[in-house]
């Protein structure tokens, strides 16, 4: 099946840094998403990418299929960002089912 | 819109005893999923459902689990006999079409004593 490599695995950031989160995908898709899962396991939608690039505020996101891969960029970081963020994505005619990655453990200190 | 509601949010649960886990899907969403994720780990996809059909259970234990989505009512995940292997957040996800626009539940968070 399609694997999903997220890195880093864990990230520790001072209030106000910058962050860069990575999402590798071994097969074509149709379907990424971005999640964030908060200190109280509520898993929030940030972005639906399968390709190209959004913004949200402090958060972006950028998606390049042909090379499987996509990044979130996180800027002037701060507490309420941490937790665990997740990539998911859903294989190109398996609709349904997403696959998601272990996650990158994000943890920012005033 | 109250979202993707899921109950109860926490569950104890005997060994042998069983759990029944409830998703009632965002107005207008047809389709509804539920994923399993075990400490530490990410989310896992257990079974896609919509009403009154199971579209995909690939990702269901083969013993003990069972989902159903009626044309009236929440979604229904059932575990019979559990055991402490089962002890997990149990995620449940609607969305209008299938394959786009995911909105997840907060989770039910089933615990074996």
């Amino acid at each position: 099946g399609i694997q999903v490599e997220q890195s880093p695995p864990d990230l520790i950031l001072q209030e106000g840094a910058n962050s860069t989160l990575r999402c590798n995908f071994s097969d074509s898709v149709n379907n990424l998403q971005w999640f964030h899962q908060n200190p109280w396991g509520q898993l929030i939608n940030l972005f639906y990418i399968p390709s190209g690039t959004k913004q949200n505020g402090r958060l972006s996101a950028t998606t390049v299929a042909t090379e499987r891969y996509s990044l979130l960029y996180i800027s002037s970081s701060q507490t309420t960002d941490s937790g665990v963020y997740f990539c998911a994505v859903e294989r190109s005619g398996n609709t349904g089912k997403l696959i998601f990655g272990q996650g990158t453990t994000l943890q920012v200190k005033p | 819109n109250a979202g993707v509601m899921q109950n109860p949010r926490h569950l104890v649960r005997r060994r042998g005893q069983e759990a029944r886990l409830r998703c009632s899907p965002m107005k207008g969403h047809s389709h509804v999923y539920w994923y399993r994720q075990l400490p530490e780990e990410g989310l896992k996809f257990m079974v896609y459902l919509q009403k009154e059909n199971i579209i995909d259970e690939s990702g269901m234990p083969k013993e003990r689990f069972s989902a159903e989505f009626p044309k009236e009512g929440p979604s229904i995940l059932r575990i019979q006999q559990v055991v402490r292997g089962d002890s997990a957040a149990y995620f449940c996800a609607s969305s209008p079409t299938a394959g786009r626009g995911y909105t997840f539940g907060s989770g039910t968070r089933l615990t074996v004593v």
